[in-house]
């Protein structure tokens, strides 16, 4: 079974550490979504990427949040500086981008104390 | 502003009843529904979808009917399973879901055995 695969599973790190989330799309997939769970917000679009494009990084707080795709097999997720209120699950999704529904990964639990 | 409601934060059934799990949506826009499934500690599966330009799709134990007039989906699990507890939540996406996928909230489904 194809998976989407991101790393670390779990992170904890104190206020004002860089944060570096990685994620490997599902080999031919061109699309990539980052999206963030919190109890309060439910399931949160970040960032997401076509053919390895921008698309719509609108739900990101740009001064502390960047996503790149540099290249078809990575797309990261980096913070700096970190903040407690940043602290969720983050999930990377991939597909083909033509509603035949989007395979997530199983996240990764960031906790910033 | 949420453009996808689920007003439902848990529903409670017993096993081998109907499970009706409700979605509001208020963005005429979209034209593409699905529903992802969600276990604790585990990414979202995708479960179901359906296309505007029908109201109805079954798989299985699982129907999703829509209601274009009342922007209003819903999903029904017949018969539950104990296995089918888990978080539902409703996705939609513009273009054919070619554009990014908004969530609800999710509705948490307790089956009884």
């Amino acid at each position: 079974d194809a998976r989407v695969t991101q790393t670390p599973r779990d992170k904890v790190t104190e206020m004002g550490q860089e944060v570096t989330m990685r994620c490997q799309p599902i080999l031919g997939h061109n699309t990539v979504f980052w999206y963030r769970q919190t109890m309060m917000q439910g399931l949160e679009l970040l960032a997401y990427f076509r053919n390895r494009a921008p698309l719509d990084d609108s739900g990101m707080p740009k001064d502390r949040f960047s996503a790149e795709m540099p290249d078809a097999t990575l797309a990261t997720l980096k913070i700096q500086p970190s903040e407690p209120r940043d602290s969720a699950v983050y999930f990377c999704a991939s597909g083909f981008g033509q509603g035949s529904g989007y395979t997530f990964g199983s996240g990764t639990r960031l906790t910033v104390v | 502003d949420q453009q996808v409601k689920q007003n439902s934060p848990s529903l409670s059934v017993q096993e081998g009843r109907i499970s009706i799990l409700n979605c509001d949506y208020t963005n005429s826009m979209f034209d593409y529904f699905l529903w992802y499934k969600k276990y604790p500690a585990e990414g979202p599966t995708f479960l179901i979808s359906i296309s505007s330009i029908k109201d109805k799709n079954e798989d299985g134990r699982f129907t999703v009917f829509l209601n274009k007039s009342a922007k209003h989906l819903s999903l029904h699990i017949v018969p539950s399973q104990p296995g089918d507890s888990a978080v539902y939540f409703c996705a939609a996406s513009e273009r054919g879901g070619s554009e990014k996928l908004v969530f609800g909230k999710g509705t948490k489904l307790t089956v009884n055995p």
